[in-house]
């Protein structure tokens, strides 16, 4: 079965730095979803990618969906508070629609 | 537009007890999808109804079941709870995941709690 890989599962920056974070999988993703997710609250919609080599920016956020569709990045420039979270990344499995999660990256901001 | 609402945000049950959840779908969006979220396993997808019929299911016990209304509300009722069940439950709406760009929106989550 497709499953979603992502790294690293917590990261800790320095306010202002810059940060990636990585969704892989070992199969063609079709329909790829950025969410944010504050603690014990629902998911917030960032972005969703489905061409290879597709890139979208809001704000200070970037996501990038690679040509083969395999692996996505989530990149903030300029970290603030407000970035702290949890990101998750989704992924349609064409199969059935459903749509199937990486396990979290716990982002921390050290003012 | 009002979000996806979902009732009660906070439970405490026993064991053995059942348990109903509800949520409400923006307007105009027919498809509720189920998860648990639990720190251990993630996000795990439970079931999706769409016109008031269960399109997918995960792999979760039969003690795990849904429904949804002619209005796209929809309600998930766990029976004979056990401790494992304690998590927090999110449903998300859409127009038809099975469409392109077609994003769920989640709601706030209600979170169980098992004793």
């Amino acid at each position: 079965s497709q499953e979603l890989e992502q790294s690293p599962q917590s990261l800790i920056v320095q306010e202002g730095k810059n940060l990636t974070i990585n969704c892989t999988s070992s199969k063609t993703l079709y329909g790829l979803y950025w969410y944010k997710q504050k603690y014990g609250e629902g998911l917030i919609f960032l972005m969703m990618l489905q061409k290879g080599g597709e890139e979208k920016s809001h704000e200070k956020i970037t996501a990038k969906l690679d040509e083969k569709k395999q692996q996505s990045s989530l990149h903030i420039t300029a970290s603030q508070p407000s970035h702290a979270g949890i990101y998750l990344c989704g992924a349609t499995a064409v199969s059935n629609y459903q749509l199937i999660w990486g396990a979290g990256t716990k982002l921390i901001i050290k003012p | 537009k009002a979000g996806v609402t979902q009732t009660p945000r906070y439970l405490i049950k026993t064991r053995g007890q059942q348990v109903t959840l509800s949520c409400s779908p923006i307007s105009g969006h027919r498809s509720v999808s189920w998860y648990q979220q639990t720190p251990g396993q993630g996000l795990q997808f439970l079931f999706e109804y769409f016109s008031e019929t269960q399109r997918n299911k995960g792999n979760f016990p039969g003690r795990f079941s849904g429904r949804q209304f002619s209005n796209s509300r929809s309600e998930m009722n766990v029976s004979t709870l056990e401790l494992g069940d304690s998590a927090l439950y999110l449903c998300a709406s859409s127009f038809d995941p099975r469409t392109s760009n077609n994003e769920q929106f989640f709601g706030p989550g209600t979170r169980l709690t098992v004793l």
